[in-house]
């Protein structure tokens, strides 16, 4: 089965840019969606297609995808960003979907 | 503003039957653009996607879970549910129901999750 790697935690001076990556084999052949979920509540779709925003979403928030990861950017990282981020893409060929590992992100 | 609701025990005991309903409003189970998901989070881990069914009735299940799900659409409630049988304490996660988009499969718009512990 196709599996969605993402290193478990990174951390982040406030003002820095953050980069979580999701590794997967040729994962730049897929559409890649990013989640964001805080303590106690549902996760919150940030990024789809790789590199959209849905409305409501900062700018910050930025995300690209090529060979085998795909990258969510936060920039000017804010207290508030402090949460987990999980990837999810569908997987073609086992007709299912996939959610990446989580990443955790602490602003320093 | 598309909003889902989950509603369900929040209490099972081991080898029986989880059931649960995602009640959804301001917006159409029978619409033709969405799927409409269960996906699960036990306690300290991360997602793990359930299923979906089309409001035709056709489903699309997880295969790990493939043999005790069963999820079921009521378009006259605006409602779908999900059935897990023969849950052990490994079925004890928050709950979720989601939109899913039919093109990539991006999950929208999701309630806020019910927990569900499985024990005697």
């Amino acid at each position: 089965s196709y599996v969605l790697t993402q290193p478990p935690s990174v951390s982040v001076a406030p003002g820095k840019t953050a980069r979580i990556t999701c590794g997967g084999n040729n994962i730049g052949s897929k559409s890649v969606h990013w989640y964001q979920q805080k303590p106690g509540q549902a996760p919150v779709l940030v990024i789809y297609y790789d590199s959209d925003r849905p409305s409501g979403i900062p700018e910050r928030f930025s995300g690209s995808n090529s060979g085998n990861t795909a990258t969510l950017t936060i920039s000017r990282v804010e207290a508030g960003d402090e949460a987990d981020y999980y990837c999810q893409v569908w997987d073609s060929s086992s007709d299912h979907q996939v959610f990446g590992t989580g990443t955790k992100v602490t602003v320093l | 503003q598309v909003q889902l609701q989950e509603s369900g025990p929040g209490l099972v005991k081991p080898s029986e039957t989880l059931s649960l309903t995602c009640t959804v409003s301001g917006g159409s189970v029978s619409s033709g653009s969405y799927y409409w998901s269960w996906i699960r989070q036990p306690p300290g881990k991360g997602l793990e996607w359930i299923g979906y069914i089309y409001y035709s009735g056709s489903t699309n299940y997880n295969p790990s879970l493939k043999s005790r799900v069963t999820i079921s659409v009521d378009t006259s409630k605006n409602q779908f549910s999900l059935k897990l049988s023969s849950v052990t304490a490994a079925d004890t996660a928050v709950y979720y129901c989601a939109r899913e988009g039919r093109g990539e499969h991006e999950h929208d718009y999701w309630g806020q999750g019910t927990l569900v512990t499985v024990s005697s």
